[in-house]
């Protein structure tokens, strides 16, 4: 069975400072891994990655995939208030037919002003 | 681009009925729609993956006869929970894929239902 382990489970942090979460997973076939982001509604998409050290970045946002090691991380520099949610990695297999995300338990950050 | 609804966003309902949940991708046309439930503090849950034109697949210990899904066209999938008991109650939602290239598996969350059930 396909799993998907996130860590810390909450954090919390005074604005400005930089945070990292962590996904770790064990999956059968694997093909991307995603993060997501959610406040108070569904998960808004962040990123996805395929290949293995290659850098993603989306403003004060970036991650990184390491396939060997079975691990991302999410990277949060400058945190502001509005960076406040729970952060989601999700799992997609690789084997066709079979599309369906694995989500974490997710890591929910709180930005102190 | 890439954008899911959901209908209704709230619904209380009273033990013993059904409700139904539409789940429709504005822009695009989505051959696999996903229905996913979340209890609080918990993550998504898959519950069933829909296809167009076709019954849907169910996760394991998901009853298909409680939770009715409907792809009927190629922009709206629809949920239906019958006979909803209090422990039905929790936040749906539902996500369209996109597939395009490498995008295969990336998917769009519409911004959910919360089903209460008194």
């Amino acid at each position: 069975e396909d799993k998907v382990v996130q860590s810390p489970l909450s954090l919390v942090v005074h604005e400005g400072d930089t945070v990292t979460l962590n996904c770790s997973y064990e999956v059968t076939n694997f093909r991307s891994l995603l993060w997501y982001k959610q406040e108070k509604k569904a998960p808004t998409f962040l990123f996805m990655l395929t290949s293995s050290g290659i850098e993603k970045k989306s403003g004060r946002l970036s991650s990184i995939l390491d396939k060997k090691e079975l691990f991302s991380i999410l990277n949060i520099t400058a945190t502001q208030t509005g960076d406040s949610a729970v952060y989601l990695c999700a799992v997609a297999p690789s084997n066709f037919g079979n599309e369906k995300l694995t989500f974490g338990t997710g890591t929910r950050l709180t930005i102190i002003p | 681009g890439a954008v899911v609804s959901q209908h209704p966003s709230r619904v209380i309902c009273k033990s013993g009925t059904s409700v139904k949940i539409e789940c429709r991708s504005l822009d695009f046309q989505a051959t696999t729609m996903f229905w996913y439930r979340q209890f609080p503090k918990q993550s998504l849950m898959l519950m069933a993956t829909s296809n167009e034109g076709s019954k849907a697949t169910y996760e394991q210990g998901v009853e298909k006869d409680k939770f009715l899904i409907n792809h009927a066209s190629l922009t709206l999938s629809t949920l239906t929970v019958t006979s909803a008991h209090p422990e039905d109650s929790s936040f749906y939602i539902c996500s369209a894929r996109v597939r395009t290239g490498v995008s295969y598996n990336e998917q769009f969350f519409g911004p959910g239902t919360r089903l209460t059930v008194l």
